[in-house]
């Protein structure tokens, strides 16, 4: 079983607050890396796949980075909304071919309070 | 465009008895996947299929049959119904060229619930 692990589990903020969360796995095996957000009541959505030491991947006011060797990857969303409370799931795909889909975390559940 | 389209959205079953959810993407997608949500433990997954005509366990297969009727459909069938397979059952699909897994897209979830 791979081990994937987000951190914290939940968060509450303030509109207007920025925040960050962390994923971590196995840093020997790494192929990529995906982070999905995922609404109460509604499927899971990706917002980035990375695959490369370094990425930086950005989308609005959500960001990501990727650091392979050590086996982490950080999303940041910057001046929080409430309409950014969801779940945020990393996913983790190895390199070695014995496995080939996705490994989830448990997720960062994030409320942001008006 | 539908996506990934799965039924029933809702089952209730008696424990022993047989159901299959059943699964459909309109993407061309060669890579599917059945996945299982439970509190406090993320999504789990069951059973994959790289491509048409091949299928692999995930980390909980047992209790799980699967079938990659063809390339659009993907199938999951639980033979005897047990209450600890009481769960929210999401499928998802994605190109994974190569057997490699590119982003994933999912269905809107099958609850099941095992008296």
């Amino acid at each position: 079983i791979l081990n994937v692990e987000q951190s914290p589990q939940s968060l509450h903020v303030q509109e207007g607050d920025s925040t960050n969360f962390t994923c971590s796995f196995p840093s020997s095996n790494f192929y990529a890396l995906h982070w999905y957000r995922w609404e109460t009541a509604k499927s899971p959505e990706a917002l980035f796949v990375m695959t490369l030491n370094g990425d930086e991947k950005k989308k609005g006011r959500i960001s990501a980075t990727l650091n392979t060797k050590e086996g982490y990857s950080y999303l940041y969303i910057k001046g929080s909304q409430p309409e950014d409370s969801a779940t945020y799931l990393c996913a983790f795909i190895p390199r070695d071919t014995g496995r080939r889909a996705l490994t989830f975390g448990s997720g960062t559940r994030l409320q942001v309070q008006p | 465009n539908a996506g990934v389209t799965q039924t029933p959205k809702f089952q209730v079953l008696k424990t022993g008895q047989s159901m299959t959810l059943q699964c459909a993407q309109d993407m061309n997608h060669n890579s599917m996947y059945w996945y299982r949500q439970d509190p406090g433990m993320g999504l789990r997954l069951i059973y994959y299929s790289a491509s048409e005509g091949t299928t692999d366990k995930g980390e909980v297969p047992n209790g799980y049959n699967v079938s990659r009727l063809n390339k659009r459909e993907f199938s999951l069938r639980l033979e005897s119904a047990a209450p600890s397979q009481t769960s929210v059952y999401f499928c998802a699909s994605s190109e994974g060229s190569s057997g490699r897994a590119g982003e994933l897209f999912f269905g809107e979830g099958s609850r099941l619930t095992v008296l």
